[in-house]
């Protein structure tokens, strides 16, 4: 079956602007988790949505919001960007059963200049 | 809360060669345990996981790590390394829903 699906997979935004970055899972999955890597702090959880509901928050400023739709399909939001928001923006999906595999995506690589 | 500890973030070694791959984490509750690996420009692919029963697990690629409660460790193991496993390798922890807590990526460089 067809894997993660991210897009677009990069992106150049200039400071001040917002972005909104797309996942479709795998068929099926209902988990949708977001993840922001850079090379100074590594992989951070940003949010997971399930079912439509977020699950779980990590901790990143109100800037960043994320929704789930009925399809799973999930969508990441970031307003008034800044230099330090460029990263590897990483969506993984999940079956229902929770601590199973998480399946990545292959990345959003946004930069903000 | 958990974290995780990758103790080395760069891993040189000469193909055919074993390796390992430190990683140990703290939590206060019971976790399960992930391995990953990153080829550049990828996402993340999941080489073997510990959940719970036996603590030596196998991965895909070759790959074992055992899970050792007492040390609070889940060290990553390959008995000969090739030229293709060249990647980052990220330890995580999770225990509450899909919320993945990983390390900082240990980079292992196989050397013809």
């Amino acid at each position: 079956k067809a894997g993660v699906t991210q897009t677009p997979r990069y992106l150049i935004k200039t400071r001040g602007q917002q972005v909104t970055l797309s996942c479709s899972p795998i068929s099926g999955h209902r988990s949708v988790s977001w993840y922001q890597q850079t090379p100074g702090q590594g992989l951070q959880f940003l949010f997971e949505y399930f079912s439509e509901t977020q699950r779980n928050k990590g901790n990143f400023p109100g800037r960043f919001s994320g929704r789930q739709f009925s399809n799973s399909r999930s969508e990441m939001n970031v307003s008034t960007l800044e230099l330090g928001d460029s990263a590897l923006y990483l969506c993984a999906s999940s079956g229902d059963r929770v601590n199973t595999e998480a399946f990545f995506g292959q990345g959003t690589r946004l930069t903000v200049v | 809360a958990q974290s995780v500890t990758q103790l080395d973030s760069q891993v040189p070694v000469f193909e055919e060669a074993p390796v390992e791959l430190r990683c140990n984490y703290s939590s206060s509750v019971s976790v399960y345990l992930f391995w990953y690996v990153q080829y550049p420009n990828q996402g993340l692919q999941l080489l073997l996981k510990y959940l719970s029963g036996s603590t030596l697990v196998k991965g895909i690629n070759g790959f074992e790590a055992e899970f050792n409660k007492s040390q609070t460790s889940f060290h990553l193991r390959k008995p000969s390394v090739h030229i293709s496993d060249t990647a980052e390798y990220f330890c995580a922890v999770s225990n509450t829903g899909n919320q993945f807590y990983f390390g900082t990526g240990t980079s292992l460089t196989v050397i013809p």
